[in-house]
Order: C-alpha cells, then sequence, then structure tokens
C-alpha cells in the first residue's frame, strides 16, 4: 500500500457543483494532514490543514477519518478558477521529518 | 504574495554550466527544504536543512550540491547537469522540521531548463 494515495482523476464537474475526493494513507500515528492547491506550472499552495476531525473554510470542508485512515476535501458551489490538481500531504511521524505527498487529483470545472 | 522567496523565476543553462539557485524566507522558520517536480508529478524531496544542518539527503546526484548559509537562506548549486534533470525547483520552508506537523510553505519555483 502506497504511504498517501490519491484517485488521479480527472475529475470534471459542471460550475456549481460539488465535488468531493479522498486521501488514504497508511501511517496510523500520522497526526496532521494537509490540502494543497497547485495551478499548472505554479507551485503549490497551502489550502487546508487538518489536526483533529476536520477543519471548514468557507466552501472547503476537509474531514479526517481515522478508523479508515482517510481524509477528505469537499468543495461545494464550485468556481470555473477551481480548476487544479489538489495535493494530499501528510508529514512523516518520525524525527527525519519526511513528508509524504500524494500523486495529486486533477479537478477540472466546466461553465 | 508567497513569503517564501525564489530566484531566479526561470534559468536555461547548458550541460558544462555552474549556477545557483537561491532561497529566502523570513518568517523564522528553522527547516528549509529543497524539491524537484516534473511535469504531472508531486514534488519529489531532495534535500531538508533542519537549524542549519542537512539533516535529510535523498540520493541526490552530486551535481546538486545545497548549501544553509543561515536560517533564512538556502542555495542549490549546480554543476554539470544533464537535460533530465530540467525541472520546476521549489524550495520550501517549515516551523521546524523535525515531526512538528508544521505545514510546508513554498516559494514560486525556479523553472529549469537545461540544454
Amino acid at each position: 500500500r502506497k504511504e498517501v494515495e490519491q484517485d488521479p482523476g480527472p475529475f470534471n464537474v459542471p460550475e456549481g457543483a460539488t465535488v468531493a475526493f479522498n486521501c488514504t494513507y497508511s501511517n496510523s500515528a500520522s497526526q496532521s494532514f494537509f490540502w494543497y492547491r497547485q495551478d499548472c506550472r505554479k507551485e503549490p499552495k497551502l489550502l487546508m490543514s487538518v489536526y483533529s476531525s476536520g477543519n471548514e473554510d468557507g466552501r472547503f470542508t476537509a474531514q479526517l477519518n481515522r478508523a479508515s485512515q482517510y481524509i477528505s476535501l469537499l468543495i461545494r458551489d464550485s468556481k470555473l478558477s477551481d480548476s487544479a490538481t489538489y495535493l494530499c500531504v501528510v508529514p512523516g511521524y518520525s524525527s527525519a521529518s519526511k513528508i509524504i505527498f500524494g500523486s495529486g487529483t486533477r479537478l477540472s470545472i466546466r461553465p | 504574495d508567497t513569503e517564501v522567496t525564489q530566484t531566479p523565476k526561470h534559468l536555461v543553462m547548458g550541460m558544462t554550466n555552474k549556477k545557483s539557485l537561491k532561497c529566502e524566507q523570513h518568517m523564522g522558520h528553522r527547516a528549509m527544504y529543497w524539491y524537484k517536480q516534473k511535469a504531472k508529478k508531486p514534488p519529489e524531496l531532495m534535500f531538508v536543512y533542519s537549524y542549519e544542518k542537512l539533516s535529510i539527503n535523498e540520493s541526490v546526484p552530486s551535481r546538486f550540491s545545497p548549501e544553509c548559509p543561515n536560517s533564512s537562506l538556502l542555495n542549490l548549486h549546480l554543476h554539470a547537469l544533464q537535460p533530465e534533470d530540467s525541472a520546476l525547483y521549489l524550495c520550501a520552508s517549515s516551523l521546524q522540521g523535525r515531526g512538528d506537523n508544521s505545514p510546508l510553505h513554498f516559494g514560486n519555483g525556479t523553472r529549469l531548463t537545461v540544454t
């Protein structure tokens, strides 16, 4: 099992729709989780941090399910500008500071 | 606006050139990272500096040489690169880098082309 796994997509949804995608992780000791968005040829930008059961910021909700070892990202009322790749990131639980990136989920919002 | 600044934004170099990538942050972070990212792939970790000491080297070829002059600066010296080294090079920083569970803050990257 990969340490962090994401559905690569692409997810192609109409503007205004709600879309959700998951990220599974293998290390049950992981304490924090992050969602980044990355636009084409740009750097990843932090979207949300998740330290407990979940987090909400406007149209974006991240949920953590520790029992099943996954985090989800829900986007409501999607906008054209939400089109990007969404990266799930899980810090390694060790002094080595390995930070594990998922392979990313591509989202495309159509008019 | 990014709080991690990288220069240059673009770099084209020949296989015999020597060049350096620079990264600066003023957030008081004590961990700094170099990542390499190819198209349609996630970033791949190259090096981590924690409290100005190299703590991780992910078996990167010696033609890449990192340097951390102080807690705010990180350089990546390049020499005798190959065309397959062409990629987006990302610098990042985080609070401490020792399992502190804090997120990475990325610079806007240097797009490197090796001819």
